[in-house]
């Protein structure tokens, strides 16, 4: 069965540092990973997306994901965080072997707090 | 251009009462999806569209909910004699093709509250 985890239910980081959220998953083939941010009172928004291909993947408002297949993890990091980052973050997964499994199965998220 | 529209954004309901979720995804798009979010949960699979066909309606939690695309456009989700539990954010998305690997896009939701 597909699962994804997110082991943090908070990360705080101050302005300026680095920032990581982490996310790790479970599936019987392989893995087609996601990552969302969500604000409050919104809709989700794309971040990036790992298919195949370059393990470091590279997305929207200067975020990047790193697929580890031996740990079985899509870890999104940032360079240096913004205020305007705060919000809540999700990572999700789908299984390419599962041809007819349409579902994508998400983590609980993280809420990611950016402290000035 | 236009993203997936949802309406209304809000809808209260009494305990037994039906209601009808409407979702407007991308122009052009085959694949529509249908989630359950639950306060401070990620979003739950309900059921996927590919244009008009009901390929996976596995995530429906009861005989209550149906979810219908008739012309391949716009869907509706409805949820008959709503229960307290039902009560979450509705969250529509589409993506382009069939494909699994293509993007997602989300409206902003339906949040649903059952008095």
């Amino acid at each position: 069965a597909q699962s994804v985890a997110q082991p943090e239910d908070q990360v705080n980081v101050a302005e300026g540092n680095p920032l990581t959220v982490k996310c790790t998953y479970s599936v019987s083939g392989n893995p087609y990973l996601f990552w969302y941010v969500q604000y409050p009172n919104r809709g989700l928004q794309f971040l990036l997306k790992y298919i195949t291909g370059d393990n470091l993947v590279k997305g929207s408002y200067g975020f990047e994901a790193e697929f580890n297949k031996s740990q079985t993890s899509f870890h999104l990091k940032k360079p240096s965080a913004l205020v305007s980052d705060s919000a809540l973050y999700f990572c999700a997964v789908r299984d390419n072997q599962a041809d007819s499994n349409y579902q994508l199965i998400w983590g609980a998220g993280t809420k990611l707090i950016i402290k000035p | 251009g236009a993203g997936v529209s949802q309406s209304p954004r809000y809808k209260v309901a009494k305990r037994g009462q039906d209601v009808a979720l409407r979702c407007d995804p991308i122009s052009g798009h085959v694949s529509l999806f249908w989630y359950q979010q639950a306060l401070g949960q990620g979003p739950e699979f309900l059921t996927y569209f590919q244009n008009e066909a009901q390929l996976d309606k596995s995530g429906l939690p009861s005989d209550r909910f149906f979810a219908e695309r008739p012309e391949g456009s716009v869907s509706t989700l409805k949820i008959q004699r709503t229960q307290q539990e039902d009560s979450a954010v509705y969250l529509c998305a589409s993506s382009l093709t069939r494909y699994l690997t293509d993007t997602q896009y989300f409206g902003p939701g339906t949040r649903l509250t059952v008095l």
